[in-house]
């Protein structure tokens, strides 16, 4: 079953506090992505990586790391969180019209609050 | 640069009729691609379908259409005989074709209320 997973679901940290999103997927598909999703701005992608070691910003890259070390794994990195990151993260798999994948898989969802 | 336009914030559409979610765009790019998103109250994002610029015909999936023309930069979503499951959030989103820079950007989103 194609699947992509986010961990964690839900999180509340404190300003400064380092954390990592983790996204896994099992199409071996190479494009992977990250959006955040805020009321009234929809979704803004963030960082996506087109292939292992390959990764570039999206709109809102400020204030975010993400590496690629292996094609099913993708995390996304805040190393000092800020209030103004407080919002629903989703990880994406495959892209359309991009090499042998013709579809796009979303994980759960992270909603993330910053205090 | 490049630019989504949703110009409908909210829908009221009877169950069984069709619906039309409008998508205007706006890219100096020469190939690009077009997806239309699905975000239930549940709150996930589901992929609906993808046009490319290039492609002859629109695309379509199962009760999904793209109806797709290029000169007016419209790529909009037809949804044939709604269902109640069709009410969510609708994003349309545009990317330049690969091999160049690869940034997916989205409209703000059109609400669908189907009608009982």
């Amino acid at each position: 079953e194609a699947q992509v997973t986010q961990n964690p679901r839900y999180l509340i940290t404190v300003t400064g506090k380092k954390l990592t999103v983790t996204c896994s997927q099992n199409m071996n598909h190479e494009y992977m992505s990250w959006y955040r999703q805020d009321p009234g701005l929809g979704l803004r992608q963030i960082y996506y990586s087109m292939n292992v070691e390959v990764t570039d910003k999206g709109d809102v890259p400020e204030g975010y790391k993400v590496s690629r070390k292996e094609k099913r794994n993708f995390p996304l990195i805040l190393e000092s969180p800020s209030p103004n990151q407080t919002s629903l993260y989703f990880c994406a798999s495959g892209r359309p019209g991009r090499g042998s994948s013709d579809t796009q898989y979303f994980g759960p969802g992270t909603r993330l609050t910053v205090l | 640069a490049q630019k989504i336009t949703q110009t409908q914030p909210g829908m009221f559409v009877q169950e069984k009729e069709a619906v039309t979610l409008d998508c205007t765009y706006d890219t100096s790019d020469p190939s690009y691609g077009l997806f239309w998103y699905k975000q239930p109250s549940s709150g996930e994002m589901i992929f609906l379908i993808y046009q490319g610029s290039y492609d002859q015909q629109n695309a379509t999936e199962g009760r999904y259409s793209l109806n797709f023309q290029k000169a007016r930069k419209s790529a909009n979503l037809v949804i044939s005989a709604s269902q109640l499951g069709d009410s969510a959030m609708y994003f349309c989103a545009m990317s330049p074709l690969p091999n160049r820079d690869d940034k997916i950007i989205f409209g703000k989103g059109t609400r669908l209320h189907i009608l009982p």
